[in-house]
């Protein structure tokens, strides 16, 4: 079957770094993406990983581990505005058309 | 700014009744996506079209059916609607979904609630 799990709340500290992971299980992968959500506003993309490795951007750096199923968002030098939902999501190219499957989403609390 | 536009923002209706949500997407874009969100739920994909043909469809109710237009704008119709469809109705679009890096734009959604 399909199935991403992203752990469901986490808690940093303004300048720290937090590593949020993600677990799926598909049968035709075909690119991972990291979108971010604040709270009652539209998902918007943040990362893509297709290739196994580590992809950075700024402050954030996204890994793929396509063997395992396995990927992590990092984030560095948290900042206030870093408080938000982050969606793990999956392209399944298996049943020949392209579907994509969404976490629930891990709920990042930054503290001052 | 996602280029995605969304209407209507808000919807509040009753059970039983029939509701119509409109799409259109970012200038150039072909495919469009459509998702719900519940609360402490996450994105559930129901439908997608690219140039105006079905590409896939997902976790969709029979009650609910789309379409999208030689505009590319698209339309969601939730009918016979009942309390457990309220929720976030998000369109997406992107350029062409046949590209493994096909990043979508989400529009800001519309928030439906069913009393």
């Amino acid at each position: 079957g399909q199935n991403i799990d992203q752990p469901t709340e986490m808690t940093a500290t303004e300048g720290a770094i937090v590593q949020i992971n993600c677990t799926y299980q598909t049968s035709g992968f075909n690119g991972l993406f990291w979108y971010q959500q604040h709270a009652g506003e539209a998902p918007t993309f943040l990362s893509y990983n297709v290739l196994d490795g580590l992809e950075e951007k700024g402050r954030f750096s996204s890994f793929l581990s396509r063997s395992k199923g396995y990927s992590y968002l990092l984030l560095k030098e948290l900042q206030m505005k870093d408080s938000a939902s982050y969606l793990c999501a999956v392209r399944d190219d298996s049943s020949g058309t392209y579907k994509y499957i969404f976490g629930t989403g891990t709920r990042l609390k930054v503290l001052a | 700014d996602s280029g995605v536009t969304q209407t209507p923002k808000h919807l509040i209706t009753a059970t039983g009744q029939r509701v119509t949500l409109r799409c259109s997407p970012r200038s150039g874009d072909l495919s469009v996506y459509w998702y719900q969100q519940s609360l402490d739920q996450g994105l559930q994909f129901l439908i997608q079209y690219y140039n105006g043909e079905e590409r896939a469809k997902g976790n969709i109710l029979e009650r609910f059916s789309a379409q999208q237009f030689p505009d590319l704008h698209s339309e969601l119709n939730l009918s016979s609607l009942e309390l457990g469809d309220s929720a976030l109705y998000f369109c997406a679009s992107s350029v062409d979904d046949r590209e493994a890096k096909n990043i979508q734009y989400f529009g800001a959604g519309t928030r439906l609630s069913v009393l």
